[in-house]
């Protein structure tokens, strides 16, 4: 079966360089989930999308941006980054907004590293 | 704010149920209580959620305490493929809203 695909899998960047993550949903899934997970961290939420709208908007940074396009995949701009950003960046999707028996399907992750 | 305690990390030996507890004292009504697992390297896994009865799938089973305040995740029978953070989370059933990743359980296999 199709997964989240994300994109790169690995990124290497300098400090105060921009970034930009990619990932494609699960096809007909139409809820995106961005996730922060730091070294030795648990994943912290950051951001999600329902129909190209944000839905719900946890721990990102004003440095970050993301939205939603009209074939659902979802792009994740880092902008002035820092050492700290350092993390793996995971992707999740669902179907049907986030439904009760719609669990989170999540990508194998971004891995960034800054410089 | 997870919310949820659950134990630093548990051991359990191949081919013998596991019972991972967790602590949710403050949930609410609506609250559902989700169940994800991460192997190292990898993105979480979703394991199973209840609201109040208990539950059961391929993966695992999930038994709600009656008074809602606690819950505990069973593997029936652990392979050493089972080894990984175990989190417990609670939050809405629905919608499009981030669900919160607290402390999780670090489950060690024995062969």
């Amino acid at each position: 079966a199709a997964g989240v695909i994300q994109s790169p899998r690995h990124l290497i960047k300098e400090k105060r360089e921009t970034a930009t993550l990619k990932c494609y949903p699960i096809p007909r899934h139409d809820t995106v989930y961005w996730y922060q997970q730091g070294p030795g961290q648990d994943p912290q939420f950051l951001i999600s999308f329902y129909e190209k709208m944000q839905s719900d908007k946890g721990s990102i940074p004003d440095r970050f941006s993301a939205q939603q396009f009209s074939d659902y995949h979802s792009e994740l701009n880092m902008s002035s980054l820092e050492l700290g950003d350092s993390a793996l960046y995971f992707c999740a999707s669902s179907p049907r907004g986030g439904a009760l028996d719609s669990p989170l399907h999540f990508g194998n992750g971004t891995r960034l590293t800054v410089t | 704010d997870a919310k949820t305690t659950q134990p630093n990390s548990m051991e359990s030996n191949e081919e013998e149920p596991v019972h991972l507890p967790c602590n949710h004292s403050t949930i609410s009504g609506t609250d559902y209580i989700h169940w994800y697992r991460q192997l190292p390297s990898q993105g979480p896994e979703y394991v199973i959620h209840g609201l109040t009865s208990n539950v059961n799938n391929r993966m695992a089973s999930l038994a709600i305490a009656e008074d809602r305040k606690s819950s505990t995740l069973i593997l029936h029978r652990a392979t050493l493929r089972d080894a990984a953070v175990y989190y417990c989370i609670r939050g809405a059933g629905g919608g499009a809203d981030g669900l919160t990743f607290g402390k999780g359980t670090h489950l060690i296999i024995q062969p």
